[in-house]
């Protein structure tokens, strides 16, 4: 069982802040990195699918940077916002499985 | 409309009885993915497929089944020999081009 780790587990945001958390990773055998969100009552859905070293991906005002030698990825949100109240939660991807993480849960404050 | 469907959404059974939980997609995906969570934890896999009449176990298999017979359907099976039965079960899918998987509504069961 692969150790995926998300960092913190939960934080509370004012609403129009920006904040961002960690997800670190096995810096060996890397094939890609995925992140999702996870709403209350629904399906987690995809936000990202990284496989390159440096590489940026970004969704509206969600962003990701992932490092793969360091064996990290960060998830920034600009601007929270209610509606990205979630769990977000990465994934390592290995021999055509996905190692999850606990997930990091945002609560964004009104 | 493409997805996947998990039924029922919630299953109660007692101790000591096999359960069923139905997974099927129309997303004409290769793979298929049964996952666990508990409290506080990642999603842990349980079985998974990429081609029908093919399965491989995941991290926890111990106490579950699966059958994969036609490429939209990948039930679990909860069988009397799983210590913890009592979870939260989402099934997931994705083509064999890798990429994102796509999830499932899940299906809570009890087992008491």
């Amino acid at each position: 069982i692969l150790n995926v780790e998300q960092s913190p587990q939960s934080l509370h945001v004012q609403e129009g802040d920006s904040t961002n958390f960690t997800c670190s990773f096995p810096s060996s055998n890397f094939y890609a990195l995925h992140w999702y969100r996870w709403e209350t009552a629904k399906s987690p859905e995809a936000l990202f699918v990284m496989t390159l070293n440096g590489d940026e991906k970004k969704k509206g005002r969600i962003s990701a940077t992932l490092n793969t030698k360091e064996g990290y990825s960060y998830l920034y949100i600009k601007g929270s916002q209610p509606e990205d109240s979630a769990t977000y939660l990465c994934a390592f991807e290995d021999d055509y499985k996905l190692s999850f993480g606990a997930g990091t849960t945002v609560t964004v404050r009104a | 409309d493409g997805g996947i469907t998990q039924s029922p959404k919630y299953l109660f059974r007692k101790e000591g009885q096999n359960v069923t939980l139905s997974c099927e997609q129309n997303l004409n995906h290769d793979a298929m993915y049964w996952y666990r969570q508990d409290p506080g934890q990642g999603l842990r896999l349980i079985y998974y497929s990429q081609i029908v009449n093919d399965f491989q176990k995941g991290d926890i298999a111990e106490g579950y089944s699966v059958s994969r017979e036609k490429k939209e359907s990948f039930p679990l099976t909860v069988t009397s020999a799983q210590k913890n039965p009592t979870a939260f079960y989402l099934c997931a899918s994705r083509s064999w081009d890798r990429g994102e998987q796509y999830f499932g509504p899940g299906t809570r069961l009890t087992v008491t």
